[in-house]
């Protein structure tokens, strides 16, 4: 286990379609997050999971945007009828119960053209 | 919800010079204060972090300070290096909840 792992690195889709990214943790964390990343800018967060469970949802997730965690693994991001706007880095991180600092993915990048 | 402001947004040094990067918060519950490098395509990284219980933590070139009373921490590199190029984000949170974010700052250090 080298770390955080996400796929795809890159994706690029066409307007209102629907997307889907997948992320792997460090086996041993416990606590999933999902940020997005645009130029210029910082991190801003999407949402946290805590083992299965979806603890916290940053008003930026409007209702085309769904995470799962099932079985407190593995975590997927899902976009539907993508935007423009939707265009982005989306970087997920992982962490545990006995650590403040995270862990990030290389991200993936979304491209909506 | 929890404010970071981060300046410079820029940063040009020549190599060997220190480089300062200053953050303010606006929760007084946060405790927790990482920074965070970014080189270009590549995934933050954490390079050092400061918890509220002390005022000031080095680990090589490196350092962080703290003032609660303020609310605000810097980032400091002495004797800068190319390779010190990069992105550096400021973060805050309270405990273990979600990590706030400044905007950042581009270092860029000259040969």
């Amino acid at each position: 286990d080298t770390g955080v792992s996400q796929d795809p690195r890159h994706k690029i889709t066409k307007r209102g379609q629907n997307v889907t990214f997948r992320c792997d943790p460090i086996s041993e964390h416990n606590r999933l997050y999902w940020y997005r990343q645009t130029l210029g800018q910082g991190p801003e967060f999407l949402t946290y999971f805590q083992n299965e469970a979806q603890l916290e949802k940053s008003r930026l997730l409007s209702d085309r945007f769904s995470a799962e965690r099932p079985k407190g693994s593995f975590s997927t991001l899902e976009i539907q009828r993508t935007e423009q706007g939707d265009s982005a880095m989306y970087l997920c991180a992982s962490s545990s119960d006995r650590l403040y600092g995270y862990t990030f993915g290389s991200g993936t990048r979304l491209t909506v053209v | 919800g929890e404010n970071v402001e981060q300046h410079p947004s820029t940063l040009s040094v020549q190599e060997g010079d220190s480089a300062v990067i200053k953050c303010t918060y606006s929760d007084s519950a946060s405790n927790y204060f990482p920074w965070y490098k970014q080189e270009l395509g590549k995934r933050p990284q954490l390079i050092i972090d400061i918890r509220s219980n002390v005022g000031e933590k080095k680990d090589q070139r490196i350092a962080v300070t703290l003032n609660k009373t303020a609310k605000h921490f810097s980032l400091h590199i002495t004797e800068t290096q190319p390779e010190d190029s990069a992105v550096y984000f400021c973060a805050a949170s309270s405990g273990y909840s979600t990590l706030t974010f400044g905007k950042g700052t581009m270092l860029l250090v000259s040969p």
